[in-house]
């Protein structure tokens, strides 16, 4: 139990252009999504939580109109990088926490998404 | 703000043999959860083990264990027989339930050599 899918997991753009990542928790409801972005051989730096329904919380320095994240079901949520260009090339891990298996304490994570912006 | 240091950038373990990964943290708070996460070359963020702040006997999954100190406010990991599969930068993780965000460690790449 306690899947989470993103899809998808690679994605080349070009520069200018938006793309689209999607989390699905697959066999629990989700009340909390947290998106992370990941640079090789760090840590996760959280960019934003988001519970279904509401407007997303974001980090201090991350911006909101470029990340576009939108938790509109307790199973999905989706993050939109608008405009993207090469900086935001990176590794990005969608996160889901709520009533599962290991209660709602747990966060369980997705495999990651690779985003090349050439 | 609550803090988590791992100390140990990397660390490397012959297979069969026993290794401990440590995990220090910082916070004001007395309910809390700690977890170690494991992430290997795939990038799959894997959970290892969890063990509630109010729970005094320390987690156990398998070959893994903690031992949690609270007064100390350290949460060491130990992999007991080492398997070449255990490769992996592995995290520690604090949740303040009160926050709802989980803070992270800067991770231990840990390596186990045949």
């Amino acid at each position: 139990g306690a899947v989470v899918s993103q899809h998808p997991s690679r994605v080349i753009c070009k520069s200018g252009t938006s793309v689209k990542i999607e989390c699905r928790s697959l066999d629990f409801q989700a009340t909390t999504m947290f998106w992370y972005r990941q640079f090789p051989k760090k840590s996760l730096m959280l960019m934003a939580t988001s519970n279904e329904g509401s407007k997303a919380t974001y980090e201090q320095g991350v911006e909101k109109d470029k990340f576009l994240i939108n938790h509109a079901s307790l199973t999905l949520s989706t993050l939109t990088v608008t405009s993207a260009h090469p900086e935001d090339s990176s590794f990005y891990i969608c996160s889901a926490r709520g009533l599962s298996g290991g209660g709602s304490d747990t966060q369980y994570f997705g495999p990651g998404t690779r985003l090349t912006v050439l | 703000a609550q803090t988590v240091t791992q100390s140990q950038p990397e660390m490397s373990v012959q297979e069969a043999e026993t290794v401990t990964l440590s995990c220090t943290y910082d916070t004001s708070e007395s309910n809390y959860y700690l977890f170690w996460y494991k992430q290997p070359p795939s990038r799959q963020m894997i959970l290892v083990i969890r063990q509630e702040a109010y729970k005094q006997q320390n987690a156990t999954e398998n070959r893994f264990s903690v031992n949690f100190q609270k007064a100390a406010k350290s949460f060491s990991l130990k992999i007991s027989d080492s398997q070449l599969g255990d490769t992996a930068m592995y995290f520690c993780a604090f949740l303040n339930t009160n926050a709802g965000k989980s803070t992270f460690g800067d991770g231990t790449t840990l390596t186990v050599k045949p």
